[in-house]
């Protein structure tokens, strides 16, 4: 199955600034989703934009996407030591089913320094 | 929020023995759960997807008689490494996908499972 790529794989930034991650894949897709993991822990639900959708926000986030380019980019913005973590993208393909598989991005691991 | 448990969240066993992992939804109806792989600083690789009631659909090059998938109720499904060897220490994480979930697509994940076989 294919994954998507992301970029950087690691980012190292001080609080206060922003952090911009890329993720690229290669199908169409229905939507994609970006999720936070801690160190050891579960995932957690970020934010979903959908294939018709450009750009969305959800508090300190900022999603966009580019399906012509296969591409989305999540921004957080004014970061927190609290945000460190590692961050995934995973596409739902196009005609997947009801409950449809999620394909996952490489990670990017962001650290965010006081 | 949907909420996902599992159980144990950390295991040690011995090579050779069995080890089941438990994945329950605790406030919805899953109609579907998926098991995860993910191996240090990797991503999750999906190992395979079950339906309740059914049989569990197995991603390629993952052995189906090596990892056990039952998916009995609407709110558990089990994982069951057979024989189990080192190089099957991994955090294995479940997610469940339900009626009551609201957006279609969504799945919810549970805190996942450390497996260490010695």
């Amino acid at each position: 199955s294919q994954q998507g790529e992301e970029d950087p794989q690691a980012l190292s930034i001080q609080e206060g600034e922003n952090a911009t991650m890329n993720c690229s894949y290669k199908t169409s897709i229905n939507n994609l989703q970006w999720y936070r993991q801690n160190s050891g822990r579960g995932l957690v639900h970020l934010i979903l934009i959908r294939s018709n959708e450009r750009e969305k926000h959800s508090g300190r986030l900022r999603v966009t996407l580019d399906t012509s380019k296969k591409s989305s980019s999540l921004l957080i913005t004014a970061s927190r030591a609290a945000d460190t973590a590692s961050y995934f993208c995973a596409t739902v393909g196009v005609n997947t089913g009801t409950a449809s598989k999620l394909t996952f991005g490489t990670g990017t691991r962001l650290q965010v320094t006081l | 929020g949907a909420v996902v448990s599992q159980h144990p969240s950390r295991v040690i066993c011995k090579s050779g023995t069995s080890v089941k992992i438990e994945c329950r939804s605790l406030d919805f109806q899953a109609t579907t759960m998926f098991w995860y792989r993910q191996f240090p600083k990797q991503s999750l690789m999906l190992m395979a997807t079950s339906n309740e009631g059914s049989k569990a659909t197995y991603e390629q090059g993952v052995e189906k008689d090596k990892f056990l998938i039952n998916h009995a109720s609407l709110t558990l499904s089990t994982l069951t490494v057979t024989s189990a060897h080192p190089e099957d220490s991994s955090f294995y994480i479940c997610s469940a996908s339900g009626l009551a979930g609201g957006i279609l697509y969504e799945q919810y994940f549970g805190p996942g499972t450390r497996l260490t076989v010695t």
